[in-house]
């Protein structure tokens, strides 16, 4: 199989805190995981790829110091997004890539994040 | 830059009546298309990749096919539970590990 979690499922926060987003691989290791914002009715967009043990890569637009990412082992990565304001009300979905010579992603379950 | 456009935006079906999904794509050197099924308020679910063109691909009652520009996915005698938002996406040689993907198509399947 090819199953990501993430925690939690939802999440509502005031405005100026932080919030941590949690993915894992269950049953595989990902060496790459990918975040990604859904608004409404919109499709997905891609935030940042996290490769483990090194730095992120952000896209275009994508503020790093406002949208933390850790990839610290094979099967985990966070995200983290600082200074939470209302327009960071989002869904945040992650997936991650299986084998290093395969390039379906598999996606999280998502976050619903409302910021208040 | 590359595109990815899918139609129609919403396709409303009886139980029973097939149809088909458009993914046109411009890319510059394909490594690969990709439909996922995405169901309200939940993370896409992996259903096909297609690497090159001629490629066909079936599971179930959804048939995926591919072109040098686009990609089709049919399904056959829809079901209520067929009933999603269906995304195409591409992924370029040159764009390393990143997705583009489409708008969408949401699939309404009536009893």
């Amino acid at each position: 199989g090819a199953v990501v979690s993430q925690h939690p499922s939802r999440v509502i926060c005031k405005s100026g805190t932080s919030v941590k987003i949690e993915c894992r691989s269950l049953d595989f290791q990902a060496t790459t995981m990918f975040w990604y914002r859904q608004f409404p009715k919109q499709s997905l967009m891609l935030m940042a790829t996290s490769n483990e043990g090194s730095k992120a890569t952000y896209e275009q637009g994508v503020e790093k110091d406002k949208f933390l990412i850790n990839h610290a082992s094979l099967t985990l990565s966070t995200l983290t997004v600082t200074s939470a304001h209302p327009e960071d009300s989002s869904f945040y979905i992650c997936s991650a890539r299986k084998q290093i010579y395969s390039y379906e992603q598999y996606f999280g379950p998502g976050t619903r994040l409302t910021v208040t | 830059e590359d595109q990815v456009t899918q139609s129609p935006e919403a396709l409303r079906l009886q139980e029973g009546e097939s149809s088909s999904l458009n993914c046109s794509y411009t890319v510059s050197g394909l490594r690969g298309l990709f439909w996922y099924r995405q169901d309200p308020g939940k993370g896409p679910e992996f259903l096909f990749t297609l690497y090159s063109a001629g490629e066909e691909k079936e599971k179930e009652r959804l048939k995926a096919t591919l072109t040098k520009k686009e990609s089709f996915l049919h399904i056959t005698a829809p079901k209520p539970e067929d009933s999603a938002t269906y995304l195409c996406a591409v992924q370029a040689r040159a764009a390393g590990n990143k997705l583009t993907f489409g708008g969408g198509t949401r699939v309404l399947v009536k009893p």
